[in-house]
């Protein structure tokens, strides 16, 4: 079975300064998805960045980006120049790259990050 | 683009009432997920289409609960009858899935259901 174990229930940092949210997974398959989503009070969950297993390039969005370590089973998101409304709750997200069949996302439990002015 | 869209926002419903959450997918997708988020469950999968068609509802936690597709942009999620452990946030997405590729999947608002 897939897990997805994120450490950090919260995080708290000041505006413009840099964060990162760590998550671990755990697959015996080889070929898979990884997303950090993000949901702020509203309670939308919007896609912050994914990451595909077979790629060994980090994935980046503007100021988002991951630390993939297959080895390690661990993708990490870092945000850069913190802003107010990067204040949300994160999720780490887990997919296997099935060939057919289910597309089950597993989720992490989240991390509650809160941006201070 | 029209994103997800669900209805009813929030719904309060007292225990033994039929409940009944709407979703319309993003056009052009042909898979549809229901997940169910809780504190102390977090977020769950509930039951996932493709194609109009149920592939996994191994996570519909009773079969009070039922889920339908009756055509390719739209769906149900009922549950009959309501009781109060089904409190909770329930989210609808919608993605593109193909034989060899597979698209991120795209999440509505959500409908906040409390049972009294």
């Amino acid at each position: 079975a897939q897990t997805v174990t994120q450490s950090q229930p919260e995080m708290s940092v000041q505006e413009a300064e840099t964060v990162t949210l760590s998550c671990t997974y755990d697959t015996s398959e080889n070929n898979y998805y990884l997303f950090w989503y993000k949901q702020p009070p509203s309670r939308q969950m919007i896609l912050v960045i994914r990451q595909e297993a077979y790629k060994q390039q980090n994935a980046t969005e503007n100021r988002f980006s991951v630390n993939f370590q297959k080895a390690a089973k661990s993708f990490s998101l870092k945000i850069s120049d913190s802003q107010l409304g990067d204040t949300a709750m994160y999720f780490c997200a887990f997919r296997i790259r099935p060939i057919q069949g289910a597309q089950k996302l597993v989720f992490g439990q989240g991390t509650r990050l809160t941006i201070n002015p | 683009d029209a994103g997800v869209i669900q209805s009813p926002r929030h719904e309060v419903t007292e225990m033994g009432q039929e409940v009944t959450l709407r979703c319309k997918l993003i056009s052009g997708h042909n898979s549809l997920f229901w997940y169910r988020q809780t504190m102390m469950r977090g977020l769950e999968l509930l039951i996932y289409f493709n194609n109009n068609v149920p592939i996994d509802d191994s996570g519909m936690p009773e079969d009070r609960f039922s889920a339908k597709m009756p055509n390719a942009s739209f769906s149900t999620l009922k549950i009959q009858p309501s009781e109060p452990r089904d409190s909770a946030v329930y989210f609808c997405a919608s993605s593109l899935v193909l034989v060899r590729r597979t698209d991120t999947q795209y999440f509505g608002p959500g409908t906040r259901l409390t049972v009294l």
